[in-house]
């Protein structure tokens, strides 16, 4: 069965470094979102692509993070400077092409996430 | 942001039928309600989608009233295995786009 892809699966960096992190989506899918997980909270979505195009990132706190889906394939989140708070669980999902005004509606697929440690 | 509200936690006996809730008062006309299942460590993992009435699949029900301001994922005969955390997601009116929201997550315990 086809999976999504992240890496690294863990990550320990000093605040005010620059981490990175990664993501290949299931072949296909077309749609990819970048979620963050704060311990016992729900998943809070930061950015959606549709192929490479940004389709929501209001949540996204742009002075630090960024992401891009240059090809519309794979993905990268990064994060500069770290702060404490950064701290979290960084989860990465696909899901197939959606069909008219429908966009998230569809079954996402989530990779295993990269725990992020900001010391 | 409106919020997705479930009860925090819930607890049941293998073999019982299990129902969570979920409050969405401010869903988009045009999204689906979604429900997903979390480990410890995991990703959250699909359980069931729906947008109106009743879905069943092989392992859940979601039962979603006229107004679709809430729903229910009813789980049959539990097992120790379904203890997790449930979390319900849908799209709520955010502007240009709809904005994806998880609920605020039920963590199921399962007894012997």
């Amino acid at each position: 069965e086809a999976e999504v892809a992240q890496s690294p699966r863990y990550k320990i960096t000093e605040k005010s470094q620059a981490v990175a992190f990664w993501c290949d989506p299931i072949s296909g899918h077309a749609t990819l979102y970048w979620y963050r997980q704060i311990l016992g909270q729900g998943p809070e979505l930061l950015v959606q692509f549709q192929d490479e195009s940004v389709v929501d990132d209001s949540q996204l706190p742009k002075d630090r993070f960024s992401a891009e889906r240059l090809k519309g394939v794979d993905s990268t989140l990064k994060i500069q400077p770290a702060e404490l708070g950064d701290s979290a669980m960084y989860l990465c999902a696909s899901s197939a092409p959606g069909q008219g005004a429908i966009l998230g509606s569809y079954e996402q697929y989530f990779g295993p996430g990269t725990r992020l440690t900001v010391t | 942001l409106a919020k997705t509200t479930q009860p925090i936690s819930m607890d049941s006996y293998e073999g019982q039928e299990v129902n969570i809730t979920c409050s969405h008062n401010n869903i988009a006309t045009n999204d689906y309600i979604t429900w997903y299942q979390q480990f410890p460590s995991q990703g959250p993992r699909f359980i069931i989608q729906g947008y109106k009435t009743k879905v069943t699949n092989e392992v859940a029900s979601l039962f979603i009233p006229a107004d679709r301001k809430s729903s229910t994922l009813s789980l049959p005969r539990v097992s120790l295995s379904d203890t997790a955390v449930y979390y319900c997601l849908v799209g709520v009116y955010g502007g240009a786009t709809n904005k994806l929201i998880f609920g605020t997550g039920t963590l199921l315990a399962v007894q012997p």
